[in-house]
């Protein structure tokens, strides 16, 4: 199946700066999502985007919906070291009843 | 708060038993699914189910079987287990689009299968 392509694989750094993260495919998708996973837990949703350029933040956490409808970024200011996980992108194609196409994630690691 | 239930975290098996993950949502969602994540691999999606009853297969079937009897319960079944299938399981639900929180979809917290 389709695969979002996400980058970087993984990152590290150090407390305080500021992350980026992004996924792009070569199909439009009306709906994106960002998910975080703790090391033995499952996803854990931090952002929901609906609309080409929406711009939507959650906390020191910022993601915004390409207005090409074909990629999206996420940004964490500040970062601390509870941020440590992996990062997930999924879309939604249009007509595709609920499915989801994952990202194969970002890892952040965090030096305190 | 959603909440989505899967019955064990960690399950040791042997080769060639039959193996059942269960998964329960109390949020009423139509929609359930069950993902295997693999280092490098992300997550792959094994069957979904839109209703009751009903089921799809996602991008890897082979070797795996669903069961949905109920709304709120959607079992993974490994007819016969094998060591390639030890992975990282993950259950979802959510609701269709159009019928608000549009395609989010609320993960368990996973299961932790090692067959040997």
């Amino acid at each position: 199946g389709q695969q979002l392509n996400q980058s970087p694989q993984s990152m590290f750094i150090q407390e305080g700066e500021d992350v980026s993260m992004n996924c792009t495919s070569s199909s439009i998708f009306n709906t994106w999502l960002w998910y975080k996973q703790d090391p033995g837990e499952g996803p854990v949703l931090l952002i929901a985007l609906y609309k080409a350029g929406e711009l939507t933040s959650n906390g020191r956490l910022t993601a915004q919906f390409g207005i090409t409808r074909k990629d999206s970024f996420l940004n964490i200011s500040a970062s601390i070291p509870s941020d440590v996980g992996i990062y997930f992108c999924a879309g939604q194609r249009r007509g595709s009843q609920g499915n989801l196409i994952f990202g194969k994630g970002t890892k952040l690691s965090v030096k305190p | 708060d959603v909440k989505v239930t899967q019955s064990s975290r960690y399950l040791v098996k042997r080769t060639g038993e039959k193996v059942f993950l269960e998964c329960v949502q109390d949020m009423d969602h139509e929609n359930m699914f069950w993902y295997r994540q693999d280092p490098g691999l992300g997550l792959r999606l094994i069957y979904f189910s839109y209703d009751v009853k009903m089921k799809e297969k996602g991008d890897i079937p082979e070797g795996y079987s669903v069961s949905r009897e109920k709304k709120e319960r959607f079992s993974l079944i490994l007819e016969s287990a094998s060591t390639n299938q030890t992975s990282m399981y993950l259950c979802a639900s959510g609701q269709p689009g159009g019928s608000g929180g549009e395609n989010i979809q609320y993960f368990g917290a996973g299961t932790r299968l090692s067959v040997l």
